[in-house]
């Protein structure tokens, strides 16, 4: 079975500052891995995503994703955070089904606050 | 562009009531997803579609059933809610496993 683990519930950092929101995950095949971002009252927006190639995958807002396949990682990153980047961050893992199913699974989600 | 498109937005419910949550996308994505939200939990799957006609349980499927309509709509049914149910229930799709999904905008749902 997979599993994607965030391991902080809370991440808090001063704007102007580097910021990490931490995922390591567990799949049985390749695995295919995304960041969601969600802001209050509203639906996941997708952030960026990991299916093959560089290790380094950037995406909106400034973000950018490092994989990791020997800790099984996929760590988000922002050089210099903004107030406006406070929100639940999500990680997510798709599996390579060998049948029909086709599943994504979440981490139970990263609350980031930015402080001004 | 409507993406996906969940109705209602709010709703509240008594005990042992029953309701349906509607999801439709205009996307043309085979894979349809319901999730439920709560605090702390992430988000967990109750129920997917890999294409029209095929559905299968997901980590939280007991006291739900769903309907795959036809490729756009998914729908998810309380039979008989219960206070355990109260969540925000998220309606999603993708296409090919490669690609990132989109989500609705929620169902805010209270079983009192």
């Amino acid at each position: 079975a997979q599993s994607v683990a965030q391991p902080e519930d809370q991440v808090n950092v001063a704007e102007g500052n580097p910021l990490t929101v931490k995922c390591t995950y567990s799949v049985s095949g390749n695995p295919y891995l995304f960041w969601y971002v969600q802001y209050p009252n509203r639906g996941l927006q997708f952030l960026l995503k990991y299916i093959t190639g560089d290790n380094l995958v950037k995406g909106s807002y400034g973000f950018e994703a490092e994989f990791n396949k020997s800790q099984t990682s996929f760590h988000l990153k922002k050089p210099s955070a903004l107030v406006s980047d406070s929100a639940l961050y999500f990680c997510a893992v798709r599996d390579s089904p060998s049948g029909s199913a086709r599943q994504l699974t979440f981490g139970s989600g990263t609350q980031l606050t930015v402080l001004p | 562009n409507a993406g996906v498109t969940q109705t209602p937005k709010f709703q509240v419910l008594k005990t042992g009531q029953s309701m349906t949550l509607q999801c439709a996308q205009d996307m043309n994505h085979n894979s349809m997803y319901w999730y439920r939200q709560d605090p702390g939990m992430g988000l967990r799957l109750i129920y997917y579609s890999a294409s029209e006609g095929t559905t299968d349980k997901g980590e939280v499927p007991n006291g739900y059933n769903v309907s795959r309509l036809n490729k756009r709509e998914f729908s998810l049914r309380l039979e008989s809610a219960a206070p355990s149910q109260t969540s925000v229930y998220f309606c999603a799709s993708s296409g090919d496993r490669d690609t990132e999904a989109f989500f609705g905008q929620g169902t805010r749902l209270t079983v009192v």
